[in-house]
């Protein structure tokens, strides 16, 4: 059993909508990155939080936005939402240098 | 423009033969290799290579790096069913601003029939 948790599990929106996708990492650690993987693919980073600061960001718009909360915990949040959103969305955390990621379950957003 | 290529795409063993697995990559400020096993949905993390020529080993699993030619290989022995999954490599490479970026091949399927 994964010590990150991801929610909600699964997620249906209209084009133009807001969502707000919720991780929380394994107890100690403080670093939490999220990414998108679309059907086949591989993840594809988005960003990193390291002790609720953003410190590392993938090639994605800024409609791609999140933050981290003093527990560690975080969200990604993706306002105007477009057809090439849907995808799972994975969250990772690590403690510090160690980039062992454990990965949480997954969201699996469907934009209609 | 920073590139992790993987290879095979896709492979079809039996049990119990051995199968090696690829991974190519072109970034700058390379800082480390890792390799995941994705099975459903969550990667689950298999090695952190950081220095050239030093295995990795883990059972049956184990991972080399060779930072001169830039590629990293998986190998599995005495494969089984269980190992049929995705397998993922990502490198980390520092960015000009000292924050980091995490760049994923698009995987490697494998299937092991019985």
């Amino acid at each position: 059993e994964t010590g990150v948790t991801q929610s909600p599990t699964h997620l249906i929106k209209t084009r133009g909508q807001q969502v707000t996708l919720r991780c929380s990492s394994q107890s100690g650690h403080n670093t939490v990155s999220w990414y998108q993987q679309a059907l086949g693919q591989g993840p594809q980073f988005i960003f990193q939080y390291y002790r609720e600061e953003e410190n590392g960001r993938g090639n994605f718009p800024p409609r791609f936005s999140g933050l981290q909360f003093p527990n560690y915990s975080s969200e990604l949040n993706v306002n105007a939402l477009e057809l090439d959103d849907s995808a799972l969305y994975l969250c990772a955390s690590s403690l510090e240098d160690n980039y062992g990621y454990t990965f949480g379950s997954g969201t699996r957003l469907t934009v209609v | 423009e920073d590139k992790v290529v993987q290879s095979p795409l896709s492979l079809v063993v039996h049990e119990g033969d051995t199968v090696t697995l690829n991974c190519s990559y072109e970034v700058t400020n390379f800082r480390s290799l890792l390799w995941y096993k994705q099975e459903k949905k969550a990667p689950t993390f298999l090695f952190m290579l950081t220095s050239s020529g030093i295995e990795k080993k883990s059972g049956r699993l184990s991972s080399i790096l060779d930072k001169k030619e830039l590629f990293s290989i998986l190998n599995i022995t005495a494969t089984q069913t269980g190992d049929s999954a995705i397998y993922l490599c990502a490198v980390i490479r520092t960015t000009t601003s000292g924050t980091y970026k995490y760049i994923f091949g698009t995987g490697t399927r494998l299937k092991v029939l019985a």
